[in-house]
């Protein structure tokens, strides 16, 4: 079955810099992966997603990157603001229906 | 709409004690995910439905682990007799069950410590 890998497990940055998330997958099979939120006492949330079928996506201060052949995408989130500071899991799905199998998520903390 | 609503949102219960699990998903989403989430092991898939059927169950721990979908608006997480390591957060989460959407909306989670 699909493995995800994520990196790092925790990030630290200071306010206004970039941050990059980034992730592996292992199932070439695999043909959409999202990127989810998870605030503190809260369920995760989805931020933005990509399919197979596109390089790179972009909305407001957050992109995605994919790199199908390498089996490798990256969360980029600029000019970082304190409210970003949350855990981030990366995730792939399957081909059969809608199973989605999460990364083991990193935790971002945004210094003022 | 409300969402997925989870109940209950914290349970403490002991050892050998039977646990239910409760999930109401959104109105017209054909699939529902069933993840517990802990420290050591992240978000881990136990069981998914779709169309109220089973699909894979292939994440649940063990036989004290059961989960049903009697009906396209409720479902049941089960354990017993519960253990101190099945303390976690449990997730219930639904899907519009197409292609064209993958995104998962997920409830607030049940916290369930076993002593």
């Amino acid at each position: 079955g699909e493995n995800v890998e994520q990196h790092p497990s925790t990030l630290s940055v200071q306010e206004g810099d970039s941050a990059v998330i980034k992730c592996t997958y292992s199932d070439s099979a695999s043909n959409y992966f999202p990127w989810y939120k998870q605030e503190l006492g809260k369920g995760p949330q989805l931020i933005i997603d990509i399919r197979s079928n596109v390089g790179e996506k972009k909305d407001q201060r957050i992109a995605v990157t994919l790199n199908k052949t390498a089996k490798h995408f990256s969360l980029h989130i600029t000019e970082t603001q304190p409210e970003d500071s949350a855990v981030y899991f990366c995730a792939a799905r399957e081909t059969s229906y809608d199973k989605v199998i999460f990364g083991p998520g990193t935790s971002l903390s945004v210094i003022p | 709409d409300a969402g997925v609503i989870q109940s209950p949102r914290h349970e403490v219960t002991e050892m050998g004690q039977e646990v239910t699990l409760r999930c109401k998903p959104i109105s017209g989403h054909n699939s529902l995910f069933w993840y517990r989430q802990t420290m050591m092991r992240g978000l881990e898939l136990l069981i998914y439905f779709n169309n109220n059927v089973p699909i894979d169950d292939s994440g649940m721990p063990e036989d004290r682990f059961s989960a049903k979908m009697p009906n396209a608006s409720f479902s049941t997480l089960k354990i017993q007799p519960s253990e101190p390591r099945d303390s976690a957060v449990y997730f219930c989460a639904s899907s519009p069950g197409t292609s064209e959407s993958g995104e998962l909306f997920f409830g607030e989670g049940s916290r369930l410590t076993v002593l």
